[in-house]
C-alpha cells in the first residue's frame, strides 16, 4: 500500500526556520507532481506549494512565498519543504499530498494524503 | 478567489440516515472541478469525489456528488457507523484552489 509520511514539525520561535519532509512507499513516486497542503487549528485547509513529478514547475501560495522553498528527491522518494522566517499564523498541520494525475497534466485535487505533522510557531 | 462556505457546520444524524452536505462558491466553479474528501482525527484525509460526482477508487456508492456553478452537494445514502467524519469540498477550477471549511458528521 503507498504511503506518505510526514516529519519535521515542532515548536519553533518566530522568525525561525523548520524543514519538513514526506517520504513515500512505492516506486511510482517519481511520476508525481506533489503538494504541501496546511490546517492551521481550527481553520479549513489551505493549499501551500506545489512540485512537479521532474521538479521543473513550483508553485506557491502568496502567504509563504519567499520564505518556503520546496523540493524533491525522486532517488529517496521525498519532498520537503523548507520553511523559513516563521511566523505565528504559519502554526498548523502540514499534509503532504499528491496530485491525481500521473505526470501532466496537473489535476489540481489530491488523491493520497499523509497524516500530517504539527508545526508550533510560538515564543 | 472563491471561497468555499460549507453548511452546516455540524450534522448530528444517527446510522443509516442520509447525510446531505453542501458546498457553496462565492463564485461560479469550472465545471466540473470539484472534489469532496473525508477526514478523520489522526489519519490522512481521503479523496472521496472529483469531477463534482466521480467517486474515487474503493469509495463505496452510498457516497454521491451533484451539484454546478455555485451550489454543489456530497450526500451519502445511508450512513455507517465508519463514515462519521469531518467532509471537506475543493474547487480546483481555479486559481488559487480553495477547500471549504468543512462540515462534521457526528453520532447523533
Amino acid at each position: 500500500e503507498v504511503q506518505l509520511v510526514e516529519s519535521g514539525g515542532g515548536l519553533v520561535q518566530p522568525g525561525g526556520s523548520l524543514r519538513l519532509s514526506c517520504a513515500a512507499s512505492g516506486s511510482t513516486f517519481s511520476t508525481y507532481n506533489m503538494n504541501w497542503i496546511r490546517q492551521a487549528p481550527g481553520k479549513g485547509l489551505e493549499w501551500v506549494s506545489y512540485i512537479s513529478s521532474s521538479s521543473t514547475t513550483i508553485y506557491y501560495a502568496d502567504a509563504v512565498k519567499g520564505r518556503f522553498t520546496i523540493s524533491r528527491d525522486n532517488a529517496k522518494n521525498s519532498v520537503s519543504l523548507q520553511m523559513n522566517s516563521l511566523r505565528a499564523e504559519d502554526t498548523a498541520v502540514y499534509y503532504c499530498a499528491r496530485d491525481a494525475a500521473v505526470g501532466d497534466p496537473t489535476y489540481w485535487y489530491f488523491d493520497l494524503w499523509g497524516r500530517g505533522t504539527l508545526v508550533t510557531v510560538s515564543s | 478567489e472563491i471561497v468555499l462556505t460549507q453548511s452546516p457546520g455540524t450534522l448530528s444524524l444517527s446510522p443509516g440516515e442520509r447525510a446531505t452536505l453542501s458546498c457553496r462558491a462565492s463564485q461560479s466553479v469550472t465545471s466540473p472541478y470539484l472534489a469532496w474528501y473525508q477526514h478523520k482525527p489522526g489519519q490522512a484525509p481521503r479523496l472521496l469525489i472529483s469531477g463534482t460526482s466521480s467517486r474515487a477508487t474503493g469509495i463505496p456508492d452510498r457516497f454521491s456528488g451533484s451539484g454546478s456553478g455555485t451550489d454543489f452537494t456530497l450526500t451519502i445514502s445511508r450512513l455507517e457507523p465508519e463514515d462519521f467524519a469531518v467532509y471537506y469540498c475543493q474547487q480546483y477550477g481555479s486559481s488559487p484552489l480553495t477547500f471549504g471549511g468543512g462540515t462534521k458528521v457526528e453520532i447523533k
